[in-house]
């Protein structure tokens, strides 16, 4: 993988449901993970900046796990509410320490 | 406190004009990144700093688009000569640490630019 993907592109789920997306990206010279979260009208928040293989994160409803040897970090949101809409945006800080690459994101509607 | 802030939020302009754009970072942060959303695109980045200086600035995507910042504060990304692809939303983010890229980055608003 040379780029960050995420998947799925847009996911639309009913209140209380449990989802999850994934980031995927290129697993050498791999420095640091980082998951945003961006409404519409807002600025991007950050959620996460994981570092090591095997970190699991979490906020809230909100959880995040990282495998660099393969290259893919899943987020996690358990018993989705509709103030969780927007879209979830991962991206990978490899080969150098300053430069982040990122994701297209996952847009997430959740309805009542 | 203040957060990341960035003006104009919009600017409509016509094509071959130049426009620039400004980020105040938050206060003490001393990274600060530019990053543009084309429609239809993730997030690209632009030009990172570190104080005053750009250690980073292979985003830049031609010879029109420059940025500098002053003071280890406030950055001015000016694009020279629009050109309709430049249309974006244009984000600034900031980060209080050196090696930036391992913390976390606060977001600025966004100025979107319309060239016409």
């Amino acid at each position: 993988i040379l780029n960050v993907e995420q998947s799925p592109q847009s996911l639309h789920v009913q209140e209380g449901d449990s989802t999850n997306f994934t980031c995927s990206f290129p697993s050498s010279n791999f420095y640091a993970l980082h998951w945003y979260r961006w409404e519409t009208a807002k600025s991007p928040e950050a959620l996460f900046v994981m570092t090591l293989n095997g970190d699991e994160k979490k906020k809230g409803r909100i959880s995040a796990t990282l495998n660099t040897k393969e290259g893919y970090s899943y987020l996690y949101i358990k018993g989705s509410q509709p103030e969780d809409s927007a879209t979830y945006l991962c991206a990978s800080l490899t080969g150098t320490a300053s430069k982040l690459t990122f994701g297209t994101g996952t847009r997430l509607q959740v309805t009542l | 406190g203040a957060g990341v802030s960035q003006s104009p939020s919009n600017k409509v302009t016509e094509k071959g004009k130049d426009v620039e754009l400004r980020c105040d970072p938050i206060s003490g942060h001393t990274a600060l990144y530019w990053y543009r959303q084309s429609l239809g695109q993730g997030l690209e980045f632009l030009i990172y700093f570190q104080g005053n200086s750009a250690p980073d600035k292979s985003g830049l995507p031609s010879d029109r688009f420059s940025a500098e910042r002053t003071g280890g504060s406030v950055s001015t990304l000016t694009i020279q000569r629009t050109q309709q692809e430049d249309s974006a939303v244009y984000l600034c983010a900031s980060s209080p640490q050196g090696l930036a890229g391992f913390y976390e980055q606060y977001f600025g608003p966004g100025t979107r630019l319309t060239v016409t």
